[in-house]
């Protein structure tokens, strides 16, 4: 299993700002996702954080709204950039570990955006 | 792309009752996982279907993965209190093998408990 943090838990953030939320788990994973869950629906993919690359973006999702970092095996950033109503919603961090094909995934605490 | 239809969106039942949450696949699974996220938390991890045709029971749950890999259902006996919450199924799709790890959910059913 794993243990993950991500900070922060909760923010309120004005229009047009930018929100940086980390991950940081608790062991070396081999995969790493963001997700997005808004109010009452389900998550959805934004992309997977690659180690020392680009991150991989889901279809609807680009890198300059959504920028993500991943320096080393534990530990990950989004970032939601130019913040509009819209994108008031929870993201979550998501580990998994490559040790078999078939996995399951292992979620932050979450961090529950409002935009003003 | 992917996609993983979940009903039925909402279900309350009187505690004592039972429960089932169907998930269908536009595409055939390598996997299927079930979560569940309590009011105000996050996705907990359940339990993972791989086998066409497979069964699993977790006490009072009751898991299947249907025979083409593409549909599955989690009952659940009995429901209690501390059932409330919203269940997911999470589809994976490792063909290629370029996407380990990657879940596509379904929209979730949210279970409530009348005492």
């Amino acid at each position: 299993s794993a243990v993950i943090s991500q900070k922060p838990s909760r923010d309120i953030c004005q229009r047009g700002t930018s929100l940086t939320i980390q991950c940081q788990v608790d062991s070396q994973v081999t995969m790493m996702f963001w997700y997005r869950q808004q109010p009452g629906q389900s998550l959805t993919l934004i992309a997977t954080a690659n180690q020392g690359s680009e991150a991989t973006y889901e279809s609807g999702f680009v890198i300059d709204k959504f920028p993500i970092s991943r320096p080393n095996l534990t530990f990950s950033t989004l970032t939601v950039s130019n913040l509009s109503p819209e994108d008031s919603s929870i993201y979550l961090c998501s580990v998994s570990f490559r040790l078999r094909a078939n996995t399951e995934a292992f979620f932050g605490q979450g961090t529950r955006l409002t935009v003003v | 792309g992917q996609q993983v239809m979940q009903i039925p969106q909402y279900q309350h039942v009187q505690e004592g009752e039972d429960f089932t949450t169907y998930c269908n696949s536009s595409t055939t699974l390598s996997n299927i996982q079930w979560y569940k996220q309590r009011p105000g938390g996050h996705p907990v991890f359940l339990i993972q279907l791989v086998k066409s045709g497979e069964v699993k029971k977790q006490k009072r749950l009751t898991f299947q993965f249907g025979e083409a890999k593409k549909n599955s259902s989690l009952h659940i006996t009995a429901t209690q209190t501390t059932d409330v919450g919203t269940y997911f199924c999470a589809g994976a799709n490792h063909a290629g093998g370029t996407s380990y790890g990657k879940l596509t959910f379904g929209q979730g059913t949210i279970l409530t408990v009348h005492p």
